[in-house]
């Protein structure tokens, strides 16, 4: 498709145990956006990626989360020794060099993530 | 730092009634605001930005630097509005990081 692609859609895993959420962002696309939403809150900022720059990780809550992108193309969210608290869904966004500047971000249906 | 405050978590109206959401920021650059929204079962999408001055689905939105707000503004909702709003602020100095607002659920009643 030409949208935003997200995986897993759903998540269920134990405390403690690693996870990793996979973003494919669109075709050319240069700035690739990871967000939280945890249930009744905002969008909560975690990482930008913007093209070889490097990446602003100021959202990122803790040494436990990290994020890689190979190029211009996919990013995995890692969360390691997950915790309650990181039940959220996790949205990926992308946005072409012009889009950027313009605001107009693309969003995925998000990953579900439930911590037990 | 940015920061955008929308104090409103939830916002309930009457359909053909007016409807204000009302969004507040906080930017030491020159910024650049948006409202995107989300409908029920939707992706998050991009509903206006500023610079543009347009109307879509009726709905426009000010900068007031003076006040540093951007209040998204209807005369006549539509239950069809009902959804979360969320503002958003970037700007040159963040590197055009996009920093969202907490949203306000706005529900439209028949």
């Amino acid at each position: 498709g030409a949208g935003v692609s997200q995986s897993p859609s759903n998540k269920v895993t134990e405390k403690g145990k690693d996870v990793e959420l996979r973003c494919d962002p669109i075709s050319g696309h240069t700035a690739l956006y990871w967000y939280r939403q945890r249930l009744g809150q905002g969008l909560e900022f975690l990482i930008y990626f913007q093209g070889n720059s490097a990446p602003d990780k100021s959202g990122l809550p803790s040494d436990r989360f990290s994020a890689e992108r190979t190029g211009e193309s996919v990013s995995t969210l890692t969360i390691q020794r997950t915790q309650q608290e990181d039940s959220a869904v996790y949205l990926c966004a992308s946005s072409s060099e012009v889009g950027v500047s313009t605001g107009e971000l693309f969003f995925g249906e998000g990953s579900r993530l439930t911590v037990l | 730092a940015q920061r955008v405050t929308q104090p409103e978590k939830l916002l309930s109206v009457f359909k053909g009634a007016p409807v204000e959401l009302k969004c507040n920021y906080s930017y030491s650059g020159s910024p650049e605001l948006f409202w995107y929204v989300q409908y029920s079962r939707q992706r998050l999408q991009l509903l206006l930005r500023h610079i543009s001055r347009e109307s879509i689905k009726g709905f426009t939105a000010d900068l007031n630097k003076g006040e540093t707000s951007f209040h998204l503004k209807k005369p006549f909702a539509q239950e069809e509005d009902s959804a979360m709003y969320y503002c958003a602020l970037t700007g040159v100095g963040s590197n055009y990081k996009l920093t969202f607002g907490k949203g306000t659920l706005l529900t439209v009643n028949p």
